[in-house]
């Protein structure tokens, strides 16, 4: 049982060029997340989904593309990236509406250049 | 996040009791969590507690919920230098599909 599984886990990137996130989880998690964490921001939730084939915006979606083709799989794509966008991000799953905690992964460190 | 707000910084010394506050603003929030980050780790759900719940505790852990003032604090009974983390307060909104929202994270530090 592997939890919330995140890669990769560091990476760098130029301005302007794409890349995907991956995220997966085993525990049959309907509502999955992403996070991005900055220094004194905390964690703002970028775009979430509560099952396969439902997606939805949080806080900051703005550059950012998710899909939710199987349960276990919700990759957040990078589709032009930005020196703002460099960040730590996490995922994040749950069964039914997270009313007994969040799994997180370990985090992707994302630094664009 | 919005509208959970959290002290950013706690010292406190080896042995004594740290307490960490937080306030929320959405009444509908069903429950209410502390989560543990290490440096360069993700986030350990600690404890969390139920909103119909004035008071929760385990081990060195205590959660007081006071909801009237939408004030949630985190009391830790002799603090190790091990318990040095940031510590997130988060509320599951019901209204919102249970989306979880964060504050900033509180930095304790424990001085031998």
């Amino acid at each position: 049982n592997a939890g919330v599984t995140q890669t990769p886990k560091f990476q760098v990137l130029k301005t302007g060029q794409s890349m995907t996130l991956q995220c997966a989880q085993d525990m049959n998690h309907e509502y999955m997340s992403w996070y991005r964490q900055d220094p004194g921001m905390g964690l703002r939730l970028i775009h979430y989904s509560v099952g396969a084939g439902i997606t939805d915006q949080g806080e900051v979606p703005n550059g950012y593309n998710v899909s939710r083709s199987t349960t276990e799989d919700f990759p957040l794509r990078l589709l032009s990236a930005a020196p703002s966008q460099t960040s730590v991000y996490f995922c994040a799953s749950t069964e039914g509406q997270g009313l007994l905690g969040y799994t997180f992964g370990s985090g992707t460190r994302l630094t664009v250049v | 996040g919005e509208d959970v707000e959290q002290s950013l910084f706690l010292s406190v010394r080896e042995g004594d009791s740290s307490v960490i506050n937080c306030t929320y603003t959405d009444s509908s929030s069903t429950y209410l969590y502390w989560y543990k980050q290490e440096p360069g780790a993700g986030l350990q759900l600690l404890t969390y507690i139920f909103s119909n719940m004035d008071m929760k505790q385990d081990q060195r852990l205590t959660v007081l919920l006071n909801k009237k003032d939408k004030h949630l604090s985190l009391r830790i009974a002799d603090t190790q230098t091990g318990d040095s983390a940031i510590y997130f307060c988060a509320e599951s909104r019901r209204n919102q599909g249970g989306k979880l929202i964060f504050g900033q994270g509180t930095e304790l530090s424990v001085k031998p």
